[in-house]
């Protein structure tokens, strides 16, 4: 299957600070990028869809605002937490999307924020 | 409204016995496709199989066997065999064809005991 990578595996920052959270898809370019949320013990949630070049879709509930993401280029898609505080803490996986629908996972990256 | 149903938690088996994890879904689409993940304690998700609605066949793979069921709108995942190594959360997983979202059941936690 296809690479996907993120980047960093594992962060921790004090709260109110911005944390940016990469993932490439390293073998194929992605026509889709998607980014979900798993806090402890639950299940994974969608966040938001991001295409290249234009503006991500976000789900109910999630916060444009709050999780900016940037999906410059086929192979890269960032998500930034702004002004993280402690109910942020949680693990971000991304997914890469190709035009089979087809959806290749990141490592995940877990964020705890103080 | 939830995609997707996990009706078992936690499951918990000596080596060796059989184990079998129930998903159900829920979906207007005619084409749509149903994956099965495994999630170990390192948190990252290992694709298992995918299936598209059209294709009924039940699928064998060394221990890992599916049952794909229309009439009941279920896709069933047996472990044969269960080894240790097998103990993790399992996500059950719907894609619709039209816009390719993953919508994930609430897992089940795998407990395989020597």
């Amino acid at each position: 299957g296809a690479v996907v990578s993120q980047h960093p595996s594992r962060v921790i920052c004090k709260s109110g600070t911005s944390v940016k959270i990469e993932c490439r898809s390293l073998d194929f370019q992605a026509t889709t990028m998607f980014w979900y949320r798993q806090f402890p013990k639950q299940s994974l949630m969608l966040m938001a869809t991001s295409n290249e070049g234009s503006k991500a879709t976000y789900e109910q509930g999630v916060e444009k605002d709050k999780f900016l993401i940037n999906h410059a280029s086929l192979t890269l898609s960032t998500l930034t937490v702004t002004s993280a505080h402690p109910e942020d803490s949680s693990f971000y996986i991304c997914s890469a999307g190709n035009l089979a629908g087809e959806q290749f996972f990141g490592p995940g990256t877990r964020l705890t924020v103080l | 409204a939830q995609k997707v149903t996990q009706a078992q938690t936690e499951i918990s088996v000596v080596e060796k016995e059989d184990v079998t994890l129930d998903c159900v879904y829920e979906t207007r689409d005619t084409t749509y496709y149903l994956f099965w993940y495994k999630q170990p304690p390192s948190g990252e998700l290992v694709f298992l199989i995918r299936r598209n609605s059209f294709d009924e066949q039940n699928e064998i793979s060394g221990r890992y066997s599916w049952n794909f069921q229309k009439s009941t709108s279920s896709f069933n995942f047996t472990i044969t065999a269960s080894q240790v190594v097998d103990s993790a959360v399992y996500f059950c997983a719907l894609s619709e064809s039209h816009d390719y979202k993953l919508s994930f059941g609430a897992g089940t936690t795998v407990t395989v005991r020597a």
